[in-house]
């Protein structure tokens, strides 16, 4: 059973388009998160989600709206797609409490706007 | 604010090489320190963590890390790479109410 699971997993579009990409976990944890993986491979975090609470990156463009329907989903949705867009979104989760700080990661989703 | 640095950016070792990959964080009070791998074309995956206690720790696959706290460092080690550890490896901190920030990573490259 996979433990944190996104889907699609690979997403092509055009500019100005709007997707969404799903993230679904199964390990019962309270906080989820969003990653953007850039070309360099850099990760940066993108949201985090704990029990309803958002908190947001303010460097993420308001394009990006995360949605949570309940504790185990957190989707990502993207408005207005733009070249730099480009990049591979990962879904996170990580318990509250004594391991808080170790994400389980899903397989990613590679986002291409052309 | 907290920081982590990993300045090998890619690092090129044949089989049975040692490997030493260098981090060093900044953050004042008291962190959760991690490194993660991913192989190529998947996901990241937990190697090893640090939270509290012994100082040298130990992960999956022969990898181990140790924490230094006067140098803000925490270095991963593995006494004999094998072609199989070739992937991307990330040191991470988690400082207090922080989320977990990522370094920039570094590729390792196994010749066989």
């Amino acid at each position: 059973d996979t433990a944190v699971s996104q889907t699609p997993k690979y997403l092509v579009t055009q500019m100005g388009n709007d997707k969404s990409i799903k993230c679904e976990q199964n390990l019962g944890h309270d906080t989820m998160y969003w990653y953007k993986q850039d070309s360099k491979k850099f990760l940066k975090i993108m949201f985090s989600y704990n029990n309803k609470e958002l908190i947001i990156n303010e460097t993420v463009p308001n394009r990006f709206s995360p949605k949570s329907p309940d504790k185990a989903h957190l989707n990502l949705h993207i408005n207005s797609l733009e070249l730099g867009d480009s990049a591979v979104y990962f879904c996170a989760s990580s318990p509250t409490g004594g391991s808080a700080g170790e994400l389980f990661f899903g397989e990613g989703s590679r986002l291409t706007v052309l | 604010a907290q920081s982590v640095s990993q300045h090998n950016h890619h690092v090129i070792l044949s089989e049975a090489a040692s490997l030493e990959l260098g981090c060093n964080y900044s953050y004042g009070g008291t962190v959760n320190l991690f490194w993660y791998v991913q192989y190529p074309g998947q996901h990241l995956q937990l190697l090893l963590k640090y939270f509290s206690g012994d100082p040298l720790v130990k992960g999956i696959k022969g990898f181990e890390a140790e924490f230094i706290k006067s140098k803000f460092s925490f270095n991963l080690r593995k006494p004999s790479v094998q072609w199989s550890d070739t992937a991307e490896y990330f040191c991470a901190v988690k400082g207090g109410a922080n989320n977990l920030f990522f370094g920039t990573g570094t590729r390792l490259t196994v010749i066989p």
